[in-house]
């Protein structure tokens, strides 16, 4: 079984309005992380916004939220107010606890692309 | 404050050939990840290193691929004899090893390494 998975495989969002991306993950772990990334055109990862399961409240980084359901297993990211600088690949990631060594790696959805119209 | 360094940028080698792929951890990082993106695909984990130490390479193909993360310079992902099928980019993460666990380490990606193998 996949233990992230991003449904939308490529998503389309008029510029200035908001947008939100789907991602819903499977552990049995109770505490582990929430991750988001953009990956642009130019490559490269970057870091957008963290979820913390035992985080009362969603995160928010400036323009990006996390909508985080922890009873359905989602963690949809929302981009308000989009630019077009927006347009970029957008990784959903988990990491878990684990145990002994497995600590240390993410787990990454398959992406959903954003393009972002004028 | 530079971010996570890697170098090459774009490496291409003919099949049999080896490739060392290099990555500078972020200052006051301690915790090197690679990872492999395929092409249309999300990153897949390969190994997790602190320094002198590897602590979980479950991710790693069991023949041809190597890390290392010496006490001085960089982390070195090695492949040897290559195959068309390495052929993807292939990036290194930083997080700095703080205390309490690594759950809700960000992890900071350089710009990757795209290997072309011909």
């Amino acid at each position: 079984a996949q233990k992230i998975t991003q449904t939308q495989p490529g998503m389309f969002v008029q510029e200035k309005e908001a947008v939100t991306l789907d991602c819903t993950y499977d552990t049995s772990d109770p505490s582990y992380g929430l991750f988001w990334y953009k990956q642009p055109s130019s490559g490269e990862m970057i870091f957008l916004i963290y979820q913390g399961s035992y985080d009362q409240q969603n995160a928010t980084e400036g323009r990006y939220s996390l909508n985080f359901q922890k009873a359905r297993k989602s963690a949809n990211l929302v981009i308000s107010a989009s630019q077009l600088g927006d347009s970029a690949m957008y990784f959903c990631a988990m990491r878990e606890r684990g145990y002994g060594g497995s600590q240390g790696n993410l787990i990454f959805g398959k992406g959903t692309k954003l393009s972002v119209k004028p | 404050n530079a971010g996570v360094m890697q170098n090459p940028r774009h490496l291409v080698r003919r099949r049999g050939q080896e490739a060392r792929l290099r990555c500078s951890p972020m200052k006051g990082h301690s915790h090197v990840y690679w990872y492999r993106q395929l092409p249309e695909e999300g990153l897949k984990f390969m190994v997790y290193l602190q320094k002198e130490n590897i602590i979980d390479e479950s991710g790693m193909p069991k023949e041809r691929f190597s890390a290392e993360f010496p006490k001085e310079g960089p982390s070195i992902l090695r492949i040897q004899q290559v195959v068309r099928g390495d052929s993807a980019a292939y990036f290194c993460a930083s997080s700095p090893g703080l205390a309490g666990g690594p759950v809700g380490e960000t992890q900071y990606f350089g710009p990757g390494t795209r290997l072309l193998v011909l």
